[in-house]
């Protein structure tokens, strides 16, 4: 299996435009998670849906926000218009079960100018 | 809700000196417990993880951590580090409502 894949690995966009984050899970895992990671804030679970069902999305900071799971096998994150404070490393993870561990994906780098 | 604290924010070590670095959670119930870490610029890989029997529970790279339940605690532990185990270190509980609570991590320089 090739893991959790995420895209692009690197995005560089200014301010006011529209960065969509992409995700593919482990097939099978019936969890996904999107994660924001700063050096202010630490480690911030953003949303998390289960069988391609949004769960939880309390940690969605505003609703520039927003985050879809059309098919078990892709998620989307986007922020819409995009601010220099959304800059941080954006990872997707996937679950199998909720009592197993997470596989995280490489992350994405996003840098709002 | 489920809490987790990490009490070590960063923790400096000389090579082959011992490590401890402390977890706390606050739940009452079955938990499953986790410890993940993060080497410099890369992604969170799981560590290991407890989910019942023997309380000591070994994980890669020689690390174990003890699940001690009346103390609420999962403590990671290695004999001896290396110069490549300077990660950031989280410890995460999953109870069962699907996700993981993290603690806010611990940071770890060895020095060669």
């Amino acid at each position: 299996d090739a893991g959790v894949i995420q895209s692009p690995r690197h995005e560089v966009t200014e301010m006011g435009q529209e960065v969509t984050l992409r995700c593919k899970p482990i097939s099978g895992h019936d969890y996904l998670f999107w994660y924001r990671q700063t050096m202010m804030r630490g480690l911030e679970l953003l949303i998390y849906f289960n069988n391609n069902v949004p769960i939880d999305d309390s940690g969605m900071p505003e609703d520039r926000f927003s985050a879809k799971m059309p098919n078990a096998s892709f998620s989307t994150l986007k922020i819409q218009p995009s601010e220099p404070r959304d800059s941080a490393v954006y990872f997707c993870a996937s679950s199998l079960r909720w009592d197993k561990g997470y596989t995280f994906g490489s992350g994405t780098r996003l840098t709002v100018v | 809700a489920q809490s987790v604290s990490q009490h070590n924010h960063h923790v400096i070590l000389s090579e082959a000196a011992s490590l401890e670095l402390g977890c706390n959670y606050s739940y009452g119930g079955t938990v499953n417990l986790f410890w993940y870490v993060q080497y410099p610029g890369q992604h969170l890989q799981l560590l290991l993880k407890y989910f019942s029997g023997d309380p000591l529970v070994k994980g890669i790279k020689g690390f174990e951590a003890e699940f001690i339940k009346s103390k609420f605690s999962f403590n990671l532990r290695k004999p001896s580090v290396q110069w490549s185990d300077t990660a950031e270190y989280f410890c995460a509980v999953n109870t069962n409502a699907g996700k993981s609570t993290f603690g806010d991590g611990t940071t770890l320089t060895v020095k060669p």
